[in-house]
This record gives C-alpha cells, sequence and structure tokens, in this order.
C-alpha cells in the first residue's frame, strides 16, 4: 500500500514570499490532516478535512494560511506571505473513517524562511 | 480546550535498564496514539489504545491506558540503543492533539 506522499520535501524562501505545498493521501482514506512541527517541538494541528469538507481549522493562521482539498483527494496548504516564523516541517497525514484508525504521516516538507 | 502533557521530555537511559513515559490529559478520551519520530524523519505508528485498561506489547516497548485516570503510559524494557528516538502521545477526540514528545537518548 502506498504511503502518504508529499512534496516538495525541502522549500527555502524569503520571508513575504509565498509557498505551497502539496499532499496526496493514501487511497480511500477520508480524513486528510495538516500539521506544523517547529523544531523540538510536537506536531500542531493546522486542518482537518473529511472528504473535501473542513472539520476544523481552529488554529490555521487564516490571515496567511489556506488549504484546500479539491474533490476529497489532493490537497495543497499554501502561505502567502509567509513569515520567519513559519519555518518548520509541514507534515500531511490521512486515516480512514471509523474508530480506531490511527493516522499515517507522510515525510513532511521542511521550510525554511530567511 | 485538550491538553496533552509528556514527562519527561528528555531522557538518557543507559541500556539494560526500564523506564517509563508518562502521558497525561486533561479531557475525556479513550482513544490514545503512541508514535515514534526519528531525527528528520517522520512519524511512525507504535500503539493504537482504545479503551480503559487496553495494553499493548511490541518487543521492549508496552503501552497502556487508564481512560479514569486520564493517563498512559509508555515502559520501555531493558532498553537498547536502536530505541533511541522522539516519542509521541496523541490523544483522540474529534481531532488527534499531539504531547510535545519525549526526546529518549540510549546510551551504549
Amino acid at each position: 500500500e502506498a504511503g502518504v506522499a508529499q512534496s516538495p520535501r525541502y522549500k527555502i524562501i524569503e520571508k513575504r514570499q509565498s509557498v505551497a505545498f502539496w499532499c496526496n493521501p493514501i487511497s480511500g482514506h477520508a480524513t486528510l490532516y495538516w500539521y506544523q512541527q517547529i523544531l523540538g517541538q510536537g506536531p500542531k494541528l493546522l486542518i482537518q478535512f473529511q472528504n473535501n469538507g473542513v472539520v476544523d481549522d481552529s488554529q490555521l493562521p487564516k490571515d496567511r494560511f489556506s488549504a484546500e482539498r479539491l474533490k476529497g483527494v489532493d490537497s495543497t496548504l499554501k502561505i502567502q506571505p509567509a513569515k520567519l516564523e513559519d519555518s518548520a516541517v509541514y507534515l500531511c497525514a490521512s486515516s480512514p473513517l471509523g474508530r480506531g484508525t490511527e493516522a499515517f504521516f507522510g515525510q513532511g516538507t521542511r521550510l525554511t524562511v530567511v | 480546550e485538550l491538553k496533552v502533557e509528556q514527562n519527561p521530555l528528555f531522557l538518557s537511559m543507559q541500556e539494560g535498564k526500564n523506564y517509563t513515559i508518562y502521558c497525561n490529559y486533561s479531557t475525556t478520551s479513550d482513544r490514545l496514539y503512541w508514535y515514534r519520530q526519528d531525527p528528520g524523519k517522520s512519524l511512525e505508528s507504535l500503539f493504537v489504545l482504545l479503551s480503559n485498561g487496553a495494553v499493548k506489547q511490541e518487543g521492549r516497548l508496552m503501552a497502556s491506558l487508564d481512560t479514569k485516570a486520564r493517563l498512559s503510559t509508555l515502559h520501555i524494557t531493558a532498553a537498547v540503543h536502536d530505541l533511541s528516538a522522539t516519542y509521541f502521545c496523541a490523544v483522540v477526540l474529534d481531532k488527534i492533539i499531539f504531547g510535545k514528545g519525549t526526546r529518549l537518548h540510549i546510551l551504549p
């Protein structure tokens, strides 16, 4: 079974630039998550989709971050404009519907804002 | 708001020793996950705990869940260097909330 695919793996941008990350979840997984992991910290949930609807985006900085999941499959996360404090690893995860199913994580995109 | 606290945050131990990592959480939940993360890598699922009293074991790692105490433990038996990593617990409500992680360093 193919895992969660993310691209790019690494990205370096200057502050105030924009950037986009892409995620392809495991086939058939209805729930998709984007997490931000700052170095030395635990993953922080940014947004959670179920199919193509948003379940939770309470921690998403909506003035600069946006995410979409068209057709309930792939998802993109965008930052515009980026700030220095956005430097982190952005992790995408997916899980099937149903109780007791853990989230499976992609390799992440390491973003450095200079 | 759900809070998930792990302790210790850092742990350095000798090979062959036993130790326990604790995960406390603030809101009732009967689902909890443990993940492992190696440096520069993503998160690998270790255990899924689904009910009060659940206990799961894999090799030298054993995880348990006490939903009444809102506590999960990850016990390491006779530690080996390969278990060096950061371990996260994650509590499940309608979303998955992670603790800050326990960075485990096992000295050969």
